[in-house]
């Protein structure tokens, strides 16, 4: 399974953006990029996911490096509402499963 | 909301017992996964459901873990004689189909397993 690294945690100010990175340099030509965040006590939740194109949804938008070795999960205001461990997550796409690391721990200072 | 709803939310249990959590998927998802979250860790995968079949059991990490699901609706996932090492958050996933890289995984808020 191709593997991700992220930074063990960040820190923002609120009403500020936010980038988050992720390094998946081992990436396929097949591995979508999907990103979760799980909240304090509660199970992860969906954010975004792409293949190659910068994307954009209600909560996030997602930055893809061109050779796709890299993205970077951008929000775009932070509120103290988003601090939670976010993960970066590769999916082949026959794979039913995700593998999850440790994520990065995003703290949104008031 | 309809979401995937696990019971109990927390369970203590003492050495040795068995203990049975609980999943109801969303309605109309075929796909069931089960996973289990250690204490400031990642998830690790259990088991995936297909219907009412298992093809992957491979994240199962021991024979006193086993898992049913009828039909397209709920799961259980059964732990007998538990350990100490067992204690952590189960965490119960459903998507509208196993396989496709754009399926989403909706999660359940987790079991919280004590053992003590």
């Amino acid at each position: 399974d191709a593997k991700t690294t992220q930074p063990n945690s960040m820190e923002s100010n609120e009403e500020e953006p936010v980038h988050l990175p992720c390094n998946h340099s081992t990436i396929s030509g097949t591995d979508y990029i999907h990103w979760y965040r799980q909240l304090p006590s509660q199970g992860p939740e969906y954010v975004i996911h792409g293949l190659t194109s910068n994307v954009n949804n209600r909560m996030a938008s997602l930055a893809i490096a061109e050779d796709r070795k890299s993205s970077t999960l951008i929000l775009h205001r932070a509120t103290l509402r988003d601090a939670a461990v976010y993960y970066c997550i590769l999916r082949d796409g026959g794979t039913y499963k995700y593998i999850f690391g440790t994520g990065t721990r995003l703290k949104v200072l008031a | 909301g309809a979401g995937v709803s696990q019971s109990p939310s927390n369970k203590v249990t003492e050495k040795g017992k068995d203990v049975e959590l609980r999943c109801d998927p969303i309605s109309g998802h075929t796909a069931l996964y089960w996973y289990r979250q250690r204490l400031g860790q990642g998830l690790e995968f259990l088991i995936y459901f297909q219907g009412n079949s298992a093809p992957d059991k491979s994240g199962l990490p021991s024979d006193r873990f086993s898992a049913e699901r009828t039909g397209e609706s709920v799961s259980t996932l059964t732990i007998q004689r538990t350990q100490q090492e067992d204690s952590a958050v189960y965490l119960c996933a459903s998507s509208l189909a196993g396989t496709g890289p754009t399926q989403p995984q909706h999660f359940g808020d987790g079991t919280r397993l004590s053992i003590l």
